[in-house]
């Protein structure tokens, strides 16, 4: 049993280019988030899906978009990667309300 | 913005101590939550407590919680150097529609 796989674990960009980060869950759950975690800091929610085709803001969604096509697939897409979107990027699932959210062991991303 | 936060920032002692770590929180809570990270890797769910509850056991954890005073904290006893590792509170606040807010973690570092 995976749980959370993302996809790549590491990458550098440069300033301008895009990329996507793939997280995919083998648990069924219903629900997945986007997290990036900076040094100092919590957790900080970027999108999260409530289910097949639902997408939401979190709390800093600008410059991400993400799509949720198949249950197990959550995609996070930066279109025009800036120097600020450094970060190490986590992917969560959770079967439902109020439950323990699992991890991917992350990607992390440079722009330089 | 920030609804947990743990203190302190960072704790070493003695292999076999217990260790303790707090969170303190702002707004009502439906539950909240304790992770573990370990370096480079993802979070991984330890205990959740709900807000009617007030202790909550798990092997060598204990978790308490009291929402007079808006505060958690997560017991460690007799600590080992595999429970070296960031410890990160969540709450799931009542009006947070899915979302998780989560501190900035205390840095334990168990001494051999």
């Amino acid at each position: 049993n995976a749980g959370v796989t993302q996809t790549p674990k590491f990458r550098v960009l440069k300033t301008g280019q895009s990329m996507t980060l793939l997280c995919a869950q083998d648990m069924n759950h219903e629900y997945m988030y986007w997290y990036r975690q900076d040094p100092g800091m919590g957790l900080r929610l970027i999108h999260y899906s409530v289910g097949e085709g639902t997408t939401a803001k979190g709390e800093v969604p600008d410059g991400y978009n993400v799509s949720r096509l198949k249950k197990q697939n959550f995609l996070l897409g930066l279109e025009s990667a800036a120097p600020s979107q450094t970060s190490v990027y986590f992917c969560a699932s959770e079967q439902g309300a109020n439950q323990p959210q699992h991890f991917g062991d992350g990607t992390r991303l440079s722009i330089l | 913005s920030q609804q947990g936060e743990e203190d302190p920032q960072a704790l070493s002692i003695q292999e076999g101590e217990n260790a303790t770590m707090n969170c303190s929180y702002k707004t009502s809570i439906n539950n909240l939550q304790w992770y573990r990270q370990n370096s480079g890797r993802g979070l991984v769910h330890l205990i959740l407590i709900r807000s009617n509850e007030r202790e909550k056991h798990s092997g060598r954890l204990r978790v308490t919680l009291d929402t007079s005073k808006k505060s958690s904290s997560l017991l460690i006893t007799a600590s080992r150097a595999a429970d070296t590792a960031s410890y990160f509170c969540a709450t799931d606040r009542i009006d947070s529609n899915y979302q998780l807010i989560w501190g900035a973690g205390t840095k334990l570092i168990i001494k051999p």
